[in-house]
């Protein structure tokens, strides 16, 4: 069965300052990993996606995420953060030959100037 | 634009009541799916449908409902049998690895 786990309920930065959001997962075969943004009381905005190929996934609004095999983690970075980056944050797995994403339960990222 | 339409965005429902909840894409994508989104739980699969006239039960589908009479359209009711109905429901539609997500709809048991 697929399974995602976003160890952190919530991170907090400081403007300016790097920011990781945790996520490790668990799928039989291959993984295609995903992370998504959400604002309040809005839907779930596509931030990037690994699929195959160089293990360093490049996303919207300056996000990054590395694809880690042998410690089964997707963990989504940003160099520089900003207080607009405030939301929260899921990490998302599906096997590659079905459909269904799972989701984690989501990190609240607080980003104070 | 192409993309997901939900509606209403606000739902109230009263004990005892069905409601449905409406979705419809027109980004010509498959597979339609129903999540539900309570806080600190991130979302739970309800239903989903891979193809017109079939669809599968996910993680809670007790208690909802779900059809797919069209590619474009798979409406969720919730049925007087679902206990606790009150969250946030998203619908979501993909063709390959490409997911997209409508803008919720809220409904709560009053």
């Amino acid at each position: 069965a697929q399974s995602v786990a976003q160890p952190e309920d919530q991170v907090n930065v400081a403007e300016g300052n790097p920011l990781t959001v945790k996520c490790t997962y668990s799928v039989s075969g291959n993984p295609y990993l995903f992370w998504y943004v959400q604002y309040p009381n809005r839907g779930l905005q596509f931030l990037l996606k690994y699929i195959t190929g160089d293990n360093l996934v490049k996303g919207s609004y300056g996000f990054e995420a590395e694809f880690n095999k042998s410690q089964t983690s997707f963990h989504l970075k940003k160099p520089s953060a900003l207080v607009s980056d405030s939301a929260l944050y899921f990490c998302a797995v599906k096997w590659e030959y079905g459909n269904k994403l799972v989701f984690g339960a989501g990190t609240i990222l607080r980003v104070k100037s | 634009d192409g993309g997901i339409t939900q509606s209403p965005k606000y739902l109230f429902r009263k004990e005892g009541q069905n409601v449905t909840l409406s979705c419809e894409q027109n980004l010509n994508h498959d597979a339609m799916y129903w999540y539900r989104q309570d806080p600190g739980q991130g979302l739970r699969l309800i239903y989903y449908s891979q193809i017109v006239n079939d669809f599968q039960k996910g993680d809670i589908a007790e208690g909802y409902s779900v059809s797919r009479e069209k590619k474009e359209s798979f409406p969720l009711t919730v049925t007087s049998a679902q206990k606790n109905p009150t969250a946030f429901y998203l619908c979501a539609s993909s063709q390959g690895t490409g997911y997209t997500f409508g803008s919720g709809t809220r409904l709560t048991v009053v």
